[in-house]
C-alpha cells in the first residue's frame, strides 16, 4: 500500500534561512507525488508536483522538490524563508496517476521567526 | 481563491443528527473529491465522483454518503453523527479523472462541530 511519511510535525526557521520539509514516500510504482499548502482558515493549495519528467521539480513562491528514488524521498525545499511561508505543508503521493485519489502525509508545521 | 465553494463554513450539530455538506466544483471540471481532515487521522480520502458517477472510494463510513448532481455539484451526507466525525471536511475538483491529467483544486472547507 502507498504511504507517506512527513518527518517532523514542526519545523521552524528564521526569516532567510533554508527551508526544508522531508518527505518520504512508499510506492509499488512510478508514484505522482505532490507538495500542498495550508494557510490558516483556507484549503490547500497545490505548491508542485512531480510526474517522472525532471527529477527536479519547481513550484509556485520559489519551492522546489528533488525526486530521489533511491531513497524513496521528495524534500521540499526554499534557500529564504519568509514570514509569508508559514502554513501548514502537506506531502501526497498518487499511485501511477490512473486515479484521483490522494494520500496524505500527517503535515508540517513551519514556523518563521523574523 | 479555488474556485470551489462549500457550504457551510461552520456547523454546530449534537450527536445521532443528520447533515448535509455541500460543493460546487470550479467551471468546467468534472471531477469532485470529499476529503475529512481530522486531529487525529489528518487528510483523508473519502471519495470522488466523476460526471456524476462514483468513481473513487476511500475510507467512508457507512453512515456517510456523497452524490453528484446533473449541473455537478455534490453533497455529502453525514448521518447518526458522533464526536468523532467532527472535522473539516473540503471538496475538491478537478476537470479529468485522475491527476496525471490535471491539478486537485480544493475549497475552503466545512468545519463541522458534534457536540
Amino acid at each position: 500500500a502507498q504511504s507517506v511519511t512527513q518527518l517532523g510535525s514542526h519545523v521552524s526557521v528564521s526569516e532567510g534561512a533554508l527551508v526544508l520539509l522531508r518527505c518520504n514516500y512508499s510506492s509499488s510504482v512510478p508514484p505522482y507525488l505532490f507538495w500542498y499548502v495550508q494557510y490558516p482558515n483556507q484549503g490547500l493549495q497545490l505548491l508542485l508536483k512531480y510526474t517522472s519528467a525532471a527529477t527536479l521539480v519547481k513550484g509556485i513562491n520559489g519551492f522546489e522538490a528533488e525526486f530521489k528514488k533511491s531513497e524513496t524521498s521528495f524534500h521540499l525545499t526554499k534557500p529564504s524563508a519568509h514570514m509569508s511561508d508559514a502554513a501548514e505543508y502537506f506531502c501526497a503521493v498518487s499511485p501511477s496517476g490512473n486515479t484521483g485519489k490522494l494520500i496524505f502525509g500527517q503535515g508540517t508545521t513551519l514556523q518563521v521567526k523574523p | 481563491d479555488s474556485g470551489v465553494t462549500q457550504t457551510p463554513k461552520h456547523l454546530i450539530t449534537a450527536t445521532g443528527q443528520r447533515v448535509t455538506l455541500r460543493c460546487s466544483p470550479r467551471s468546467g471540471d468534472l471531477s469532485v473529491y470529499w476529503y475529512q481532515q481530522s486531529l487525529d487521522q489528518g487528510l483523508q480520502f473519502l471519495i470522488q465522483y466523476y460526471n456524476g458517477e462514483e468513481r473513487a472510494k476511500g475510507n467512508i463510513l457507512e453512515r456517510f454518503s456523497a452524490q453528484q448532481f446533473p449541473d455537478l455539484h455534490s453533497e455529502l451526507n453525514l448521518s447518526s453523527l458522533e464526536l468523532g466525525d467532527s472535522a473539516l471536511y473540503f471538496c475538491a475538483s478537478s476537470l479529468g479523472l485522475a491527476v496525471s491529467t490535471g491539478e486537485l483544486f480544493f475549497g475552503e472547507g466545512s468545519r463541522l462541530t458534534v457536540l
